[in-house]
This record gives structure tokens, C-alpha cells and sequence, in this order.
């Protein structure tokens, strides 16, 4: 079975800083997606960024960019100029291509951006 | 138009009670699923259907039982509410095996049973 490990509970950031959250998984498939999800205080699951496994590419949208790292099973996110609205649970997901397509999720960690 | 919609968002009742949880999509996807949200915040999924038909089962007991009336609803019944069924209860939707992969969250039923 897949899981997910984010090893830092609770983080916190300066604004307009930089911050990187680690996130590693246990998979023995090849064929994959890993995914960042904000849950911010509304309680909205809201998709950050999308990584596909067979891309070598890291991924990034806007401030948010991924270090995946597939031959060590690491995908940390980075987020650059961090902003009050940044604060959230950070979720990091797999999810195997082809099978259930059900996410696996991490224990999250919480990110606090402080003015 | 919100894409995924849950009612209730907020429910209390008490224990032994028996409630139901709605859920709809708009988005045209054959994929639909239930997670359970505890009180530390640790997110996993109960079942998934896709097409109205159950494709994941995930060690849930037997008092909470999904219909899928159509693809675009997924509803969640539970009898017999415990203490231990507090937490938030996620319905999402994705369209299954199209390279696409992203699941759409609703907002969320915070189910607290007293």
C-alpha cells in the first residue's frame, strides 16, 4: 500500500519569503501522480499544483514550484513570496495512475505566514 | 456555480441518531468519492464510485452506506451515529483514467455527534 509522509507538522514563514515543505511516499508503481492540496481555514480543499511521475520537468504554478525527486520518492513544494493568504494546511496526495484513482494523503503541515 | 455541493455543511445530532449527507457535481464527471477528515486533520478516502457503481470499499463500517442515485450524486447515510463519526466529511468528483486525474473537493459537512 502507498503512503505518504510530511515530516514537519507545522511550519511558519516571514511574507514575501520563501518556504518548502517536504513531503516523501512509498510506492512501488512507476506510473503516478502527486499532488500539493491547501486546505486554508474555510476548509476548502483547493488544488495547488500537479506532478506527474514519467515528466522529469518539476512542476510550478505562479510562486509554487515542486522539487520531485522520483529515484528517492521526494516531492517538497516551494513557495516563493510567501503572503498572509499562503496560510493553510498543505496536503501532499498520490494518487496511482490506472488503479482506484482514490488520493493518498499525508498528515499534512500547517503553514503560518506571519506579516 | 459551485462545482461540487454538499448539504448539510454543519450538522449536530445526537448519538444513535441516523442523518444523510448530500452531495452533487455539475461537472460532468463519472467519478465520485467520500473522505473522512478526523480531528487531527488526516484526510482518507471511504469509498469511490465511478458510473453509479461502488469501486472502493475502504474498510468502513457497515452503518454508513453511499448511493449513487446518478453520477452526478453521491449521497452517504449513517445509522446508528457514535461519538467516534465526529469529523468532516469531503465529497469529491474527477474524471476517471483520462490523464486528467484532478479530484474537486466540496466544501466540506463538519459532523458532530453529541
Amino acid at each position: 500500500a502507498q503512503t505518504v509522509t510530511q515530516s514537519q507538522p507545522e511550519m511558519s514563514v516571514q511574507e514575501a519569503e520563501t518556504v518548502t515543505l517536504s513531503c516523501t511516499y512509498d510506492t512501488s508503481e512507476n506510473n503516478y501522480y502527486l499532488f500539493w492540496y491547501k486546505q486554508p481555514p474555510s476548509r476548502q480543499m483547493i488544488l495547488v499544483i500537479r506532478q506527474e511521475a514519467y515528466k522529469q520537468q518539476n512542476a510550478t504554478e505562479n510562486r509554487f514550484s515542486v522539487n520531485f525527486q522520483k529515484a528517492a520518492k521526494s516531492f517538497s513544494l516551494k513557495i516563493s513570496d510567501s503572503q498572509l493568504g499562503d496560510t493553510a494546511m498543505y496536503f501532499c496526495a498520490f494518487m496511482q495512475q490506472g488503479g482506484s484513482e482514490k488520493l493518498v494523503f499525508g498528515k499534512g503541515t500547517k503553514l503560518t505566514v506571519n506579516p | 456555480d459551485t462545482a461540487v455541493s454538499q448539504t448539510p455543511k454543519y450538522l449536530v445530532t445526537q448519538m444513535g441518531n441516523d442523518k444523510s449527507i448530500k452531495c452533487e457535481q455539475n461537472l460532468g464527471h463519472d467519478t465520485m468519492y467520500w473522505y473522512k477528515q478526523d480531528s487531527k486533520k488526516f484526510l482518507k478516502i471511504m469509498f469511490s464510485y465511478n458510473n453509479k457503481e461502488l469501486i472502493i470499499n475502504e474498510t468502513v463500517p457497515n452503518r454508513f452506506s453511499p448511493k449513487s442515485p446518478d453520477k452526478a450524486h453521491l449521497n452517504l447515510h449513517i445509522n446508528s451515529l457514535e461519538l467516534g463519526d465526529s469529523a468532516v466529511y469531503f465529497c469529491a468528483s474527477s474524471q476517471y483514467a483520462t490523464g486528467s486525474t484532478e479530484a474537486f473537493f466540496g466544501q466540506g459537512t463538519r459532523l458532530t455527534v453529541v
